[in-house]
């Protein structure tokens, strides 16, 4: 049973537009929820997060926003470059325990 | 300050065989998280060890172990191993208590 969800295996962004990346999820006892990046042959990547706190949380050019009625999360790309081009993955967790990760979407930036 | 750093990078074993990997967690981090990431999938929580013990475990079968050492690294062990097992193991380490895990580059691991 997927508890998070992406349901857009790929996005393709022109440089410089906004790349926005989508991620569902099931359970209402998650509480903190992340963004991690991933290229070949490297480990997943920290990227930003956010606590059922808040709604929005902001650095630099990536902003996830939370929605807890619909749940559902976002993470928005401004402006968008071409070494952004790699595998994010939605995560969630309840606590500080593990996390559950969705399937991924890859995210193409043309120059 | 050194990052989670893993052993081997490729491995491959027979069916059947039995396999440890290794982690050293980010210094100042005591909590280590295994996961297995599968072709097109995203990474499944195996099992996390705190100050030694297990703390916590995924839907994985007891043929796959772990242990954590005094110094926080850690290993992942897996008996009888089966094709299905053929997967990118990636180990994570947080702070106690803190919810952002910092990855190693992984180890994949083949079964034929």
């Amino acid at each position: 049973d997927q508890q998070v969800k992406q349901n857009s295996p790929s996005l393709s962004v022109q440089e410089g537009r906004i790349s926005i990346l989508n991620c569902d999820y099931t359970n209402s006892m998650f509480d903190y929820f992340l963004w991690y990046k991933k290229y070949p042959a490297e480990g997943p990547t920290f990227l930003i997060s956010i606590s059922s706190i808040k709604d929005k949380n902001e650095d630099g050019r990536f902003t996830v926003f939370l929605n807890k009625s619909a749940k559902h999360l976002s993470l928005h790309i401004v402006p968008s470059q071409p070494g952004d081009s790699a595998v994010y993955f939605c995560a969630a967790s309840v606590g500080a325990n593990n996390l559950f990760f969705g399937t991924g979407t890859r995210l193409t930036v043309i120059p | 300050e050194t990052g989670v750093t893993q052993s081997p990078t490729h491995l491959i074993k027979t069916r059947g065989q039995q396999v440890t990997l290794r982690c050293s967690s980010q210094s100042g981090h005591n909590t280590v998280s295994w996961y297995q990431q599968a072709l097109g999938q995203g990474p499944q929580f195996i099992f996390q060890y705190y100050r030694e013990e297990e703390n916590g475990r995924g839907n994985f079968p007891p043929r796959f172990s772990g242990l954590q050492f005094p110094n926080y690294s850690s290993e992942l062990n897996v008996n009888a191993l089966e094709l299905d097992d053929s997967a990118l193991y990636l180990c994570a380490s947080t702070q106690g208590g803190g919810t952002e895990a910092f990855f190693g580059q992984g180890t994949r691991l083949t079964v034929v």
